[in-house]
């Protein structure tokens, strides 16, 4: 099956600018999941989608941070300002609904704020 | 909330074991997972554990015991393409958010 799939790969931006990435995840999964992931430590999620509504997003930093899932399936993640401390791996997974329960991560994108 | 605390990091040998341990603070526990992420690399799954006990999977073996809020993953005859990233999640009581630990670093030597 393919995999999950993000865009772009890498981003370099100014602070205060604004950006934003996509994902598509594995058919069928109707979990989607966007997680930060600052160098050295573990993801932390931002925001939790159950088909295309929002199950948590009680880490989501709501005032510069959005995110949308239309029909469903495709998910954008928004920044906007950006700051200097929004440089991280943003990491899209979804997950189906049996056993294991495990999720299945896309590339990721790797943001530069500077 | 959660927590979750593992050791930054372990160096071992080709062929030797590694136990990265997990120790976890919860209010709501359905089980732990084990990630495996190479340098530049997505996390991807290597096991669940929901019941107390030891899962084996090839050379890797994950062990729970909830009543210690307690679990460790088991690196057997370790291969250099083992050095990596492990990161421990919990999975909370409601729906099927994983919350990770902080990754535990493993080096392996020829």
């Amino acid at each position: 099956e393919a995999g999950v799939a993000q865009s772009p790969r890498y981003k370099i931006i100014e602070k205060r600018q604004s950006v934003a990435f996509w994902c598509n995840p594995i058919s069928g999964h109707a979990t989607l999941y966007w997680y930060q992931q600052i160098l050295g430590q573990g993801p932390k999620l931002l925001i939790q989608f159950q088909n295309n509504g929002v199950v948590d997003d009680s880490q989501l930093p709501k005032d510069r941070f959005s995110a949308e899932r239309l029909k469903g399936v495709d998910s954008t993640l928004k920044i906007q300002p950006a700051k200097l401390e929004d440089s991280a791996v943003y990491l899209c997974a979804s997950s189906g609904d049996s056993l294991p329960y495990g999720y299945t991560f896309g590339s990721g994108t790797r943001l530069t704020v500077v | 909330g959660q927590s979750l605390e593992q050791p930054s990091e372990v160096t071992a040998v080709e062929g030797a074991i590694v136990q990265i341990n997990c120790t976890y603070q919860t209010s709501g526990f359905y089980g732990l997972s084990w990630y495996q992420q190479h340098d530049g690399g997505a996390p991807t799954f290597l096991s669940y554990n929901a019941l107390d006990g030891l899962e084996e999977t090839g050379r890797f073996s994950s062990f729970l015991s909830r009543s210690d809020s307690y679990g460790y993953l088991l690196l057997q005859e370790l291969q250099m393409k083992d050095s990596a990233s492990y990161f421990c999640a919990v999975r909370e009581a409601a729906g099927n958010k994983l919350t990770f630990g902080g990754g535990t670093r493993v080096l392996v030597k020829p």
